[in-house]
């Protein structure tokens, strides 16, 4: 088992442009989640889902947008950089109470 | 509310003290509270979790504790060891309307010092 794998790891985005962050896990966990964390703060939600085609605001959704088409991925896509949005993205999944976290993309929108 | 732009409470130790770290929620109907360890660089690991239903579970040096009368959690560390140093946070998966959701809570920073 992988677990959670979440790619790249680093990237640097220029204002407006656009990506795709890459979340995939190999346990068939029903849940995932994608968290922002800006330093030195706590994890804020910003979408989550509870199955395949299902998908949920969190706290934070405001320009992000996510699809769940499989169980294992779940892509957290930026439409239009901002520099707000440089931050640390961590992905999660779970089956019952306990989540697994992946390693985290570090974004940098300058 | 929340408290945006502040940084995280911070709370240092000797090591083989004992530490207890707080966590107000506001959700009641949340059906699980769950205490996350964040390493630096890392993503948040699983420590200990318990149900809305009880009020007291215990683990291996750790115990958390649940007051749904005033909407607060606890993590109590036994012998606290400089490995337990990191940036704990408290979590909440929602029931009701909001089910499947998994928030977390401000974070405390832990330092044990030798």
């Amino acid at each position: 088992n992988a677990g959670v794998t979440q790619t790249p790891k680093f990237r640097i985005l220029k204002i407006g442009q656009s990506m795709t962050l890459q979340c995939t896990q190999d346990m068939n966990h029903n849940y995932m989640y994608w968290y922002r964390q800006d330093p030195g703060m706590g994890l804020k939600l910003i979408y989550y889902s509870v199955g395949a085609g299902i998908t949920d605001k969190g706290e934070v959704p405001n320009g992000y947008n996510v699809s769940r088409s499989t169980t294992e991925d779940f892509p957290l896509r930026l439409e239009l950089a901002a520099p707000s949005q440089t931050s640390v993205y961590f992905c999660a999944s779970r089956l019952t109470d306990k989540a697994f976290f992946g390693q985290g993309t570090r974004l940098t929108v300058v | 509310g929340e408290n945006v732009g502040l940084h995280l409470p911070t709370l240092s130790v000797q090591e083989g003290d004992n530490s207890i770290i707080n966590c107000a929620y506001s959700n009641s109907a949340s059906d699980y509270f769950i205490w996350y360890k964040q390493e630096s660089g890392k993503g948040p690991q699983f420590i200990i979790d318990i149900r809305s239903n009880m009020d007291k579970r215990q683990g291996q040096r750790v115990t958390v504790l649940l007051n749904k009368t005033v909407k607060h959690l606890s993590l109590q560390i036994a012998a606290t060891q400089p490995g337990d140093s990191a940036v704990y946070f408290c979590a909440e998966i929602s029931g009701g309307t909001s089910y499947g959701k998994l928030t977390f809570g401000q974070g405390t920073i832990l330092t044990v010092h030798p």
